[in-house]
């Protein structure tokens, strides 16, 4: 079966790093995506990787191997702004996007 | 503002009520689709038009019932639902069906609770 695994939940400090793990195992890989989704609101697009590596984006960053089956986002400089859920999703081989349940990240002062 | 308006935000409803979701995109996307989100799950798509036609629908129990007279808008018909169908409900469109890069953009949702 098709699976996405990520943390439930995590809490980092304001002004710190936070890293952010997602797992995928899908029938064939054409992508993985990045949302961010601040409660009672809708998820935003944060990144799309599709090769193997990092791509940077002012304080987030995102990582992608294809061969481990593994992504994360980084999140730099924490600001009590950054307190959201974050989605990970990948696509398949049929561009059906399988989403993960996402992390909720609790930044504290 | 993500392009992507949801109305009503908030229903409630008793299960022998019909209601309906109304959903509208101002970004002149081909692509539209119905997410269920519930609590700590994973989002579940329920419903996929491409150019108004309908492309998929994963098992989704007939007590939910799409309809997409235009590109730019999309319904979902609400009929003798479960309590557990409580959700919240997401619109969501893209430039075309979703490939590699294209982006899906998401509407604020509607939070429904089944009484």
């Amino acid at each position: 079966g098709q699976n996405i695994d990520q943390p439930t939940e995590m809490t980092a400090t304001e002004g710190a790093i936070v890293q952010i793990n997602c797992t995928y195992q899908t029938s064939g890989f054409n992508g993985l995506f990045w949302y961010q989704q601040h409660a009672g609101e809708a998820p935003t697009f944060l990144s799309y990787n599709v090769l193997d590596g990092l791509e940077e984006k002012g304080r987030f960053s995102s990582f992608l191997s294809r061969s481990k089956g593994y992504s994360y986002l980084l999140l730099k400089e924490l600001q009590m702004k950054d307190s959201a859920s974050y989605l990970c999703a990948a696509l398949d081989s049929n561009y059906q996007l399988i989403w993960g349940a996402g992390t909720k990240l609790i930044i504290k002062p | 503002e993500t392009g992507v308006t949801q109305t009503p935000r908030h229903l409630v409803m008793g299960m022998t009520n019909k209601k309906s979701l109304k959903c509208e995109q101002h970004l002149g996307h081909n692509a539209m689709y119905w997410y269920k989100q519930s609590a700590k799950k994973p989002l579940e798509l329920m419903f996929v038009y491409n150019f108004k036609e309908q492309t998929e629908n994963n098992s989704v129990p007939s007590r939910f019932s799409p309809e997409c007279p235009n590109s730019s808008h999309l319904f979902l018909h609400l009929h003798t639902l479960q309590p557990e169908d409580s959700a919240l409900y997401l619109c969501a469109s893209s430039q075309d069906f979703v490939d590699s890069g294209n982006t899906i953009y998401f509407g604020e949702g509607s939070w429904l609770t089944v009484v």
